[in-house]
């Protein structure tokens, strides 16, 4: 079976500083994976996603970037963390079905002090 | 007019209650659609797929109305567990889905 893994599951950072978020899936090839944002009750706000290794396509204008290095591995990343950085970040993955539902990580609650 | 839309709550019922969500989307050329379930600070879980003809799983049943534009989810016999925010999710254009803000659900004693 599929399992998506998100880490680290918390994370407290300082303005300015950097950011790296990896998420992993295994138990399927070539997935599209997708990054969210989640602000405090608020919905789910797509950040980027990728349909293969090397393909990011940007959602929103931000001082974020994505990478996807490895098929099943995706990256989010800053060089320079703001306050409205602050977030749940979700991690999730689908087959290359645009009809089927998306399943995702356990998330990284990132608080910017 | 949001992508999809709706109602936040939070809907207060007792348990044994029958509750039911209305979402409304807003693009016609979607295809797929489906009910997420969210517990406070975790991640959204796939409750159900929605189709055409509808579908009940156990105490749940989903109904799609494409006419006008609108999908529901039934709670029957509300359990404790069943808490949580219910997010409505549709196909939109590219590989993404276009998620609702949810509409919370508070099952009461």
């Amino acid at each position: 079976s599929q399992t998506i893994h998100q880490w680290p599951a918390t994370l407290v950072q300082p303005v300015g500083s950097p950011l790296s978020l990896e998420c992993t899936v295994e138990g399927t090839s070539n997935p599209n994976l997708y990054w969210y944002r989640q602000a405090a009750g608020r919905g789910l706000q797509l950040l980027f996603y990728s349909v293969g290794i090397g393909q990011i396509s940007s959602e929103v204008p931000q001082n974020l970037s994505a990478s996807r290095p490895q098929d099943r591995q995706f990256i989010l990343s800053s060089k320079k963390l703001l306050l409205s950085d602050s977030g749940f970040y979700l991690c999730a993955w689908s087959v290359w079905d645009l009809n089927q539902p998306q399943h995702f990580g356990d998330g990284t609650r990132l608080s910017i002090l | 007019r949001k992508e999809v839309e709706q109602d936040p709550g939070p809907f207060n019922v007792p348990e044994g209650a029958t509750v039911a969500f209305n979402c409304t989307y807003s693009n016609s050329a979607s295809q797929s659609f489906f009910w997420y379930r969210q517990d406070c600070r975790k991640e959204p879980k796939l409750l159900m797929s929605v189709y055409s003809s509808g579908n009940e799983d156990g105490r749940f049943t989903a109904q799609l109305n494409r006419a006008s534009q609108y999908i529901s989810l039934l709670i029957r016999d509300s359990k404790l567990s069943d808490s949580a925010t219910y997010l409505c999710v549709v196909t939109g254009g590219g590989n993404k889905l276009t998620f609702g803000t949810g509409t919370q659900l508070k099952v009461e004693l």
